[in-house]
């Protein structure tokens, strides 16, 4: 079966400093990968997403992810992060099964807590 | 533009009430998705549909139904709230299920007492 894991439920990290939120997925066929951010009472929003080509995707407010297929990882990263860098972020993956159709499974998050 | 609209914000029921909650979509997406959020437990589908008049069932079905009458609506109905059902609840929608990425709403906060 598919499955989305972020192994860190949390993570602190002083403000200027380089962060890497690391996801990991299970599946034996080709998969569509995204990170979304989810701020205080809000709903989620896309930082960014693989489709396909250059492995490495660059996303909104600095964000970046590498797509690595023999580690089926699809880590987030960002060399300098800000106090309003502060959410939860997701990972999730888009899977195609029989008949055409995709099933989009998402990590359990993790949240990232910028300290100043 | 508006995406994706939730309403109430905030709700507490009583166990046994009913209650719906709304979510309507002004960029003519033809699936919508309803989740359910608990703390450290990721998003469980609830429901999803592919087009007006068309639903099916996700993850964590039991306890609610969904109607999809227009394109633009997408109304989740609670019959008998239980404590279980405390969680929150986000709608989303998207203009295919593979590659396209889902927009949500703000969300809806809901406790049973």
């Amino acid at each position: 079966a598919q499955s989305v894991t972020q192994l860190d439920s949390q993570v602190p990290v002083f403000e200027e400093a380089p962060v890497e939120l690391r996801c990991n997925y299970s599946s034996s066929v080709s998969v569509y990968l995204f990170w979304y951010v989810q701020y205080p009472n809000q709903g989620l929003q896309l930082l960014l997403k693989y489709l396909s080509g250059s492995t490495l995707v660059k996303g909104i407010n600095g964000f970046e992810a590498e797509f690595n297929k023999s580690q089926t990882s699809f880590h987030l990263r960002k060399p300098s992060v800000h106090i309003s860098d502060t959410a939860e972020y997701f990972c999730a993956v888009s899977v195609g099964g029989p008949s055409g159709t995709y099933k989009y499974i998402f990590g359990t998050g993790t949240r990232l807590k910028v300290l100043a | 533009n508006a995406g994706v609209t939730q309403t109430p914000k905030f709700r507490i029921l009583k166990i046994g009430q009913s209650m719906t909650l709304q979510c309507t979509q002004d960029m003519n997406h033809n699936y919508m998705y309803w989740y359910r959020q608990d703390p450290g437990m990721g998003l469980k589908l609830i429901y999803y549909s592919v087009g007006a008049g068309i639903t099916d069932k996700g993850e964590v079905p039991n306890g609610y139904n969904v109607s999809r009458s227009t394109t633009e609506d997408f109304p989740l109905r609670l019959e008998l709230a239980a404590p279980s059902q405390t969680s929150v609840y986000f709608c989303a929608s998207s203009y295919r299920d593979n590659y396209q990425p889902q927009h949500f709403g703000d969300g809806t906060r809901l406790s049973i007492l």
